[in-house]
């Protein structure tokens, strides 16, 4: 079946632009997180959102970063008014109903802020 | 979140076991291990987790020593295609802060022809 997708796969911007990055979990999986890592390093964590719980935003670096997500379906990571240290890549997991469940990981989207 | 060491780097010849060790001296009673790899540009990949019991699947096998204070994950034969950084995660078993995964440094496992 689909995995998850994430778009675009590739974004460029310039310093100071607002972008806005999507992600379609598989369907079913009531769990989504997203993760960032910078070139090198591992991955960070920035926010989940569990069924009809508050989104824990405990990872979010900045009040620069918001995410969405519409029902059990597509989130939507913003960032506003980027800079350059926001360029990685921001990767879209999602999982079943149970805090064990395996987490499936989209492909994920380059972000480079110029 | 307990916290893992890994060797940074590892190297193993095709065709043989890859063996790849994973402390977690912390490690608390609710506690799972997880195991993903990560290949060059791609998202994260889930291999295997485990309690306490030793796990097997059509990927990898996982030991999980006794006393739960460390862990080797398995690759019976490993391919060219195994080449990637492993991750060694430990994760709260309910919903929480804890149920994110927290990804250190891993080991890069390097298999060579």
């Amino acid at each position: 079946g689909a995995g998850v997708s994430q778009s675009p796969s590739n974004k460029v911007t310039e310093k100071g632009k607002d972008v806005e990055l999507r992600c379609d979990p598989i369907s079913g999986h009531t769990a989504l997180y997203w993760y960032r890592q910078r070139l090198g390093q591992g991955l960070e964590f920035l926010i989940y959102f569990q069924g009809n719980s508050a989104p824990d935003k405990s990872g979010l670096p900045s009040d620069r970063f918001s995410a969405e997500r519409t029902g059990e379906s597509v989130s939507t990571l913003t960032i506003q008014r980027t800079q350059q240290e926001d360029s990685a890549v921001y990767l879209c997991a999602s999982s079943l109903d149970r805090p064990t469940d395996t987490q499936y990981f989209g492909p994920g989207t380059r972000l480079t802020v110029l | 979140d307990a916290k893992t060491t890994q060797p940074p780097s590892m190297d193993c010849a095709e065709g043989r076991a890859a063996n790849l060790p994973c402390n977690h001296s912390t490690i608390s009673g609710n506690e799972y291990v997880y195991w993903y790899r990560q290949i060059h540009s791609q998202g994260p990949q889930y291999i295997i987790h485990g309690l306490k019991n030793n796990e097997t699947n059509e990927m990898a096998s996982l030991i999980i020593t006794e006393d739960r204070k460390s862990s080797t994950l398995i690759l019976p034969h490993a391919t060219l295609r195994d080449t990637a950084v492993y991750y060694c995660i430990v994760r709260v078993a309910e919903w929480s802060s804890g149920s994110r995964l927290t990804f250190g440094e891993g080991t890069q496992l390097t298999v060579n022809p």
